[in-house]
């Protein structure tokens, strides 16, 4: 069974602050995606990546970075924590480009910026 | 980009019964791969079924089935004998290209 698992279920924050959401999944999957979760709006893809040290933009990937060092590590950075980041962030993986295969995602961080 | 639309941001269903699900979405692209997700309460997102859009025969998992009109790019999902367990947000996705895009959801109530 594949497993992603995100570091953190629940998280605070405090505005400004620099914070790190890590993600790590065990297939040895190539791709690897940041969403952020809202009521009403969906799953909203933040950062992508298809290999190590790859990333591609999102649809929303204002206010955060991305770091992938390693193939199983994917790690979403907010630079300077807004409370309009306040949000559930869901991580998830899926084997190599063009398979067409389904993504598997991690249990979710809920992170709340005061 | 493409988009997907899930008209229905909430729906209920009597424990036994039927329930459908309704999903569209907008494509130029020929090849590409439509899913249907369920989030429980506070669990992880799994995968319900998938639909390879080259497949004209509409995929069944179980309780699970979905009906696919490719020329109304309309990708519905039917859940029969309804159960307990089936409450959940329920996310259809649309997969082309290199991207994924997720609908806004449809949370289903089981009442028993």
């Amino acid at each position: 069974d594949v497993k992603v698992t995100q570091s953190s279920r629940y998280l605070v924050k405090r505005t400004g602050e620099k914070v790190f959401l890590e993600c790590v999944q065990d297939m040895d999957h190539e791709n690897m995606f940041w969403y952020r979760q809202d009521p009403g709006l969906g799953l909203r893809l933040i950062y992508f990546s298809y290999d190590v040290k790859m990333k591609e933009k999102g649809d929303i990937p204002e206010g955060y970075s991305v770091s992938r060092e390693k193939k199983e590590r994917f790690s979403l950075i907010l630079e300077s924590a807004s409370t309009n980041q306040t949000s559930m962030y869901l991580c998830a993986s899926s084997p190599s480009q063009g398979a067409h295969q389904p993504q598997h995602f991690g249990d979710g961080t809920r992170l709340s910026i005061l | 980009a493409q988009t997907v639309t899930q008209s229905q941001p909430e729906m209920s269903v009597q424990e036994a019964e039927t329930v459908t699900l309704s999903c569209t979405y907008d494509t130029s692209e020929s090849d590409y791969y439509l899913f249907w997700y369920k989030q429980p309460p506070s669990r992880q997102m799994i995968l319900v079924i998938r639909q390879e859009a080259y497949k004209q025969q509409n995929a069944t998992e179980n309780r699970f089935s979905v009906n696919f009109q490719k020329a109304a790019k309309s990708f519905s999902l039917k859940i029969s004998d309804s159960q307990l367990g089936d409450a959940a947000m329920y996310f259809c996705a649309y997969h082309g290209g290199n991207q994924f895009y997720f609908g806004t959801g449809t949370s289903l109530t089981v009442i028993p």
